[in-house]
């Protein structure tokens, strides 16, 4: 059973800061792996999808990089806003499972 | 909005009572996922369809939860005799998949999710 960790659980840096949100999983045969954000109480908002046979994804100040023989997935926020301030989700999907499973997630505080 | 949204957004009912959610998907999406997730968790898998059929069934889905896409569109999922564990935020998701691989081709999508609290 894939089994998600991500670290740290909580964050709060001051605005423009560089940050590293870290994920682990236990099962390296994964088709791919997405990351989210989540606000409170809504829904989750995909930020970027890495397959299996990529190293990273880039979409504007975010960067995600994947080491899948070594269970991790890193997520770089580039000179964070306060407007980044959200829980952060990884979620790796299994080749034979076709469904994602989840960490608890890094719940970040950018400050003015 | 031809994003994924779900109906209603929130809902308060008793111990008991049975309680109904609805989902419509991304229009051209064959696959849909209902998730749940409480407080401080992630999201849990609960089901997923492809097209009208029911592939998958998590055991966090027990016999008072029932899933349906009767016409591989929309999708409900019902709660009967609802219970206070049975307090979460459920969400539904969309994804389209490859005519020969069967996989996900790429993102999965979700909707803002239903809120349930049962008293």
């Amino acid at each position: 059973k894939q089994e998600v960790t991500q670290i740290p659980a909580a964050l709060s840096v001051p605005e423009g800061e560089n940050l590293v949100l870290n994920c682990s999983f236990t099962d390296s045969a994964i088709y791919n792996l997405q990351w989210f954000r989540q606000d409170p109480g809504k829904g989750l908002t995909s930020l970027l999808l890495i397959q299996s046979s990529q190293r990273e994804q880039t979409s504007g100040r975010l960067n995600a990089s994947l080491d899948k023989s070594s269970g991790r997935s890193t997520l770089y926020i580039a000179a964070s806003q306060p407007g980044d301030s959200a829980t952060y989700l990884c979620a790796p999907e299994q080749w034979g499972g076709n469904k994602l499973t989840f960490g608890t997630g890094t719940q970040l505080k950018v400050e003015l | 909005d031809t994003g994924v949204s779900q109906d209603p957004r929130h809902k308060i009912t008793k111990r008991g009572q049975n309680v109904t959610f609805r989902c419509d998907p991304i229009s051209e999406h064959n696959r849909l996922y209902w998730y749940r997730q409480t407080l401080g968790q992630g999201p849990e898998f609960l089901t997923y369809f492809q097209n009208e059929a029911q592939l998958e069934k998590s055991r966090l889905l027990s016999d008072r939860f029932s899933a349906e896409r009767p016409k591989g569109s929309f999708s409900t999922l019902e709660i009967q005799r609802t219970e206070q564990g049975d307090s979460a935020m459920y969400l539904c998701a969309s994804s389209a998949t490859g005519r020969t691989s069967g996989r996900n081709t790429g993102e999965l999508f979700f909707g803002e999710g239903s809120r349930l609290t049962v008293l």
